[in-house]
């Protein structure tokens, strides 16, 4: 069974940094990540979504990537605005119909 | 292109009732799958229809059952609901799951289980 960890649970920077958000998962067979990005009571945005053959992808401010062997990806965030505050998942997607598993996510707040 | 709808946006029910929830999927995906968040984690999954078959179910009980349509549209169908079963559904639609492609979530209904 897919089990995804996401590290750190929460964190508060001034506006401007950059920053990193990290995702672990254990079961390495997928097919891709996706990560998406989660406003209070509200549903999921996809920001960016790896193919398993990818070892990364580029967005605007946001590159992802995926080392599929170790069972990890990143998220990194340049220059930091306080819009970018939302809850961050990443989530893998497993073989035939299993859906995609979510870890419990990465709370930032952007401080103006 | 019109993206992923959910109606309603709220409901509140009692303990043992039934509830259904409706989802549109994005135009031109015939694929629909559904989540159950609960608050502070992470959504998970409960089931996937492709071309109005059930081809994949998280663990999640019998009780939890559903529909789709030949338009792609889906209803998740919960009896005898239990307070656990408060959450934030959420669906989500796609091209074919094997073919790796980028879901996407609609807004999703909070429900409450009195």
């Amino acid at each position: 069974k897919q089990e995804v960890t996401q590290i750190p649970a929460a964190l508060s920077v001034p506006e401007g940094e950059n920053l990193v958000l990290n995702c672990s998962f254990t079961d390495s067979a997928i097919y891709n990540l996706q990560w998406f990005r989660q406003d209070p009571g509200k549903g999921l945005t996809s920001l960016l979504l790896i193919q398993s053959s990818q070892r990364e992808q580029t967005s605007g401010r946001l590159n992802a990537s995926l080392d599929k062997s170790s069972g990890r990806s990143t998220l990194y965030i340049a220059a930091s605005q306080p819009g970018d505050s939302a809850t961050y998942l990443c989530a893998p997607l497993g073989g035939g119909a299993d859906g995609l598993t979510f870890g419990k996510g990465t709370h930032l707040i952007i401080q103006p | 292109e019109t993206g992923v709808t959910q109606s309603p946006t709220h409901l509140i029910k009692t303990r043992g009732q039934q509830v259904t929830l409706r989802c549109s999927s994005q135009s031109g995906h015939n694929t629909v799958s559904w989540y159950q968040q609960a608050l502070g984690q992470g959504p998970q999954f409960i089931f996937q229809y492709y071309r109005e078959e059930e081809n994949g179910r998280g663990n999640f009980p019998p009780r939890f059952s559903g529909l789709q349509f030949p338009n792609y549209s889906s209803e998740l169908n919960v009896n005898a609901l239990e307070l656990d079963d408060s959450a934030l559904y959420l669906c989500a639609s796609s091209l074919p799951q094997g073919a790796g492609e980028t879901q996407y979530f609609g807004p999703g209904t909070r429900l409450l289980v009195l």
